[in-house]
């Protein structure tokens, strides 16, 4: 049972343009949503997180929307750079554990200069 | 400040055959997680650590996996005998605490290749 999905396994975008990833949810408890960039050989680094008492959180170049309704989480990069090429997770955390990461299956997000 | 160390990174061996895997957290970090994360899947955790105590292993293996956390600071985590599907990247995070806003830091991950 996927709780957490990322239906696009890649994205290609031009550099300077909009990126738009984006992340389905089925566990009404998860409360707390993390974005993770990961490039080849090395561990998930956090990007940017969302508290499900906010519909949006900027940082940077990176913005998160929460639609809790919909059960559904966008990252936007504005604008897209070729250093932004990795693979992008979405997480969640909520309910009986907080401890306790759930992750999507991931995006490969490519930009070309 | 150091981050999460694990090794080996890389590791081959003949199916059947025991393998350990060693993390070292951030210093300060009183959790520790092991996750497994398979080709094209998203990391999925194995066990978590508060300090010593295996605090969730409900989706560790017990019949081959074991892990343990020694003084509550360095971790390792064994698989035996193993099987051909164990082949995946086995990814060690910490974090100060398990609360919900407490970011986790993840080591670069050993790389198993069963043969």
């Amino acid at each position: 049972d996927q709780q957490v999905k990322q239906n696009s396994p890649s994205l290609s975008v031009q550099e300077g343009r909009i990126s738009i990833l984006n992340c389905d949810y089925t566990n009404s408890m998860f409360d707390y949503f993390l974005w993770y960039k990961k490039y080849p050989a090395e561990g998930p680094t956090f990007l940017i997180s969302i508290s499900s008492i906010k519909d949006k959180n900027e940082d940077g170049r990176f913005t998160v929307f929460l639609n809790k309704s919909a059960k559904h989480l966008s990252l936007h990069i504005v604008p897209s750079q070729p250093g932004d090429s990795a693979v992008y997770f979405c997480a969640a955390k909520g309910g009986t554990s907080y401890g306790k990461l759930t992750f999507g299956q991931g995006t490969i997000l490519t930009v070309h200069p | 400040e150091a981050g999460v160390v694990q090794s080996p990174r890389y590791k081959i061996i003949e199916k059947k055959q025991p393998v350990a895997f060693w993390c070292n957290p951030i210093s300060g970090h009183n959790t520790l997680y092991w996750y497994l994360q398979n080709l094209g899947q998203g990391p999925e955790l194995l066990i978590r650590y508060e300090n010593e105590e295996a605090v969730d292993d409900s989706q560790l293996p017990k019949d081959r996996f074991s892990a343990e956390r020694l003084k509550g600071v360095d971790s390792t985590l064994k698989i035996q005998p193993a099987e051909l599907g164990d082949s995946a990247v086995y990814l060690c995070a910490s974090s100060l605490t398990s609360g919900a806003r407490v970011e986790q830091f993840f080591g670069p991950g050993t790389r198993l290749t069963v043969l």
